[in-house]
């Protein structure tokens, strides 16, 4: 079993539609990271969460570490947000363990 | 304010070959990560290095790979006789150090072997 796992895998959504990414954590972190990928493309650090909440214009990081779970939001989505969204929890000093990413596909 | 910078953005070598990858973390980051991302599959930590020093290499292939951070000038990963299962997408990250301290990635380097 991974240490960070990622839910959905894949999912594709029409314009305008609210997005929920999951991503569940079995060890001890000290920090989760959101990263945007596009394909082909570089990593984008979009969040790193040690608890609660943040917000970024139409993007919201939430984690609960009690129970080892957080979940990225997208309001409003737009077909530019699609990208694959990796999750990573960082070990230790500074050692990041990722997901295996979910590619969203916003379709217009 | 530059981002992290990688070069080559795409590398092509032949199977036998030496392939170096070169990271210049973001004015003012001490501390620099490299990751392999295999065709498909999802990131994977290869090392952490501060300047002059290798702090956390576990994730590094026990042959052919070597990592250094110099004191003057970029990060280098080096592989030495490239072989087929090396042809991967490899990512650089930067930080400032310390558990507060995000890291900021490169567009990595693809990297092709024939």
């Amino acid at each position: 079993k991974n240490e960070v796992e990622q839910s959905p895998q894949n999912l594709t959504a029409q314009e305008g539609e609210f997005i929920t990414i999951n991503c569940s954590y079995s060890v001890g972190i000290s920090a989760l990271h959101w990263l945007q990928q596009h394909p082909g493309g570089g990593i984008v650090s979009l969040f790193m969460l040690s608890s609660g909440k943040k917000k970024h214009g139409r993007l919201i990081a939430t984690i609960n570490i009690q129970e080892k779970h957080s979940s990225l939001h997208i309001t409003a989505s737009h077909p530019r947000d699609s990208a694959v969204y990796i999750c990573a929890v960082r070990q230790g000093a500074q050692k990041l363990v990722f997901g295996q990413g979910t590619r969203l596909t916003i379709n217009p | 304010n530059a981002g992290v910078m990688q070069n080559p953005r795409h590398l092509v070598r032949r199977r036998g070959q030496e392939a170096r990858l070169r990271c210049s973390p973001m004015k003012g980051h001490s501390h620099v990560y490299w990751y392999r991302q295999l065709p498909e599959e999802g990131l994977k930590f290869m090392v952490y290095l501060q300047k002059e020093n290798i702090i956390d290499e576990s994730g590094m292939p026990k042959e052919r790979f070597s990592a250094e951070f110099p004191k003057e000038g970029p990060s280098i990963l080096r592989i030495q006789q490239v072989v087929r299962g090396d042809s991967a997408a490899y990512f650089c990250a930067s930080s400032r150090g310390g558990a507060d301290q995000p890291q900021h990635f490169g567009d990595g380097t693809r990297l092709s072997i024939l």
